[in-house]
């Protein structure tokens, strides 16, 4: 089945610089991958998803980039704000009828 | 204009004593899951609905069962509850179309704080 893993598990970054969380998966033929993100005692709510048909996205301050050859996705956080500190987390998934398979959480503090 | 709606949002229970989850969605969608979270670790699923078929993870307990009457409802029951299954449990819908190149997005309701006392 499939398996993801993400790094780092914690990361601390200035407000103001970049941050970036790296996911892997197992399965060549997982082709969506969601990003949530997690605050203390809500919900995960989705920031950003990517297609396998699609190396990039972009929204805003936040981008995906997808490596389909090398099977793994980052998140890519720039200008990063005192609210951009969460649990992020990455989530892989086959077609229809598979599950979605989380990565462990990155925890991301900015520092102001 | 709440999508996924979860109740109650704290539930205290007595160990052993049985307990009941619900989730509803607005959304219409197929598919509806269950998961549970437990502090500073990923949502692990438990079960999922796809349209009526029920498809239970391998490892979740048999002390956890779920119910769907109908497309808009969903519930966890928690059997005999014991002090390990204290957690958040995220009730979440997507849309399966059933395609191969249209993925849909997976939505989470604000999820349900068991504590077992």
């Amino acid at each position: 089945g499939e398996n993801v893993e993400q790094h780092p598990s914690t990361l601390s970054v200035q407000e103001g610089d970049s941050a970036v969380i790296k996911c892997t998966y197992s399965d060549s033929a997982s082709n969506y991958f969601p990003w949530y993100k997690q605050e203390l005692g809500k919900r995960p709510q989705l920031i950003i998803d990517i297609r396998s048909n699609v190396g990039e996205k972009k929204d805003q301050r936040i981008a995906v980039t997808l490596n389909k050859t090398a099977k793994h996705f980052s998140l890519h956080i720039t200008e990063t704000q005192p609210e951009d500190s969460a649990v992020y987390f990455c989530a892989a998934r086959r077609n229809y009828g598979q599950n979605f398979v989380f990565g462990p959480g990155t925890r991301l503090s900015v520092l102001p | 204009d709440a999508m996924v709606i979860q109740n109650p949002r704290y539930q205290v229970t007595q160990f052993g004593k049985p307990v009941t989850l619900s989730c509803s969605q607005t959304l219409n969608h197929n598919v509806m899951y269950w998961y549970q979270q437990k502090s500073s670790q990923a949502p692990k699923l438990l079960f999922h609905y796809y349209d009526k078929d029920f498809n239970n993870e391998a490892d979740t307990p048999d002390n956890f069962q779920s119910r769907r009457p109908n497309t808009s409802f969903c519930f966890l029951d928690i059997r005999s509850p014991g002090l390990g299954d204290a957690a958040m449990y995220l009730c979440a819908t997507s849309r399966d179309t059933g395609g191969t190149t249209i993925q849909e997005t997976q939505y989470f309701g604000p999820g349900t704080r068991l504590l077992v006392l």
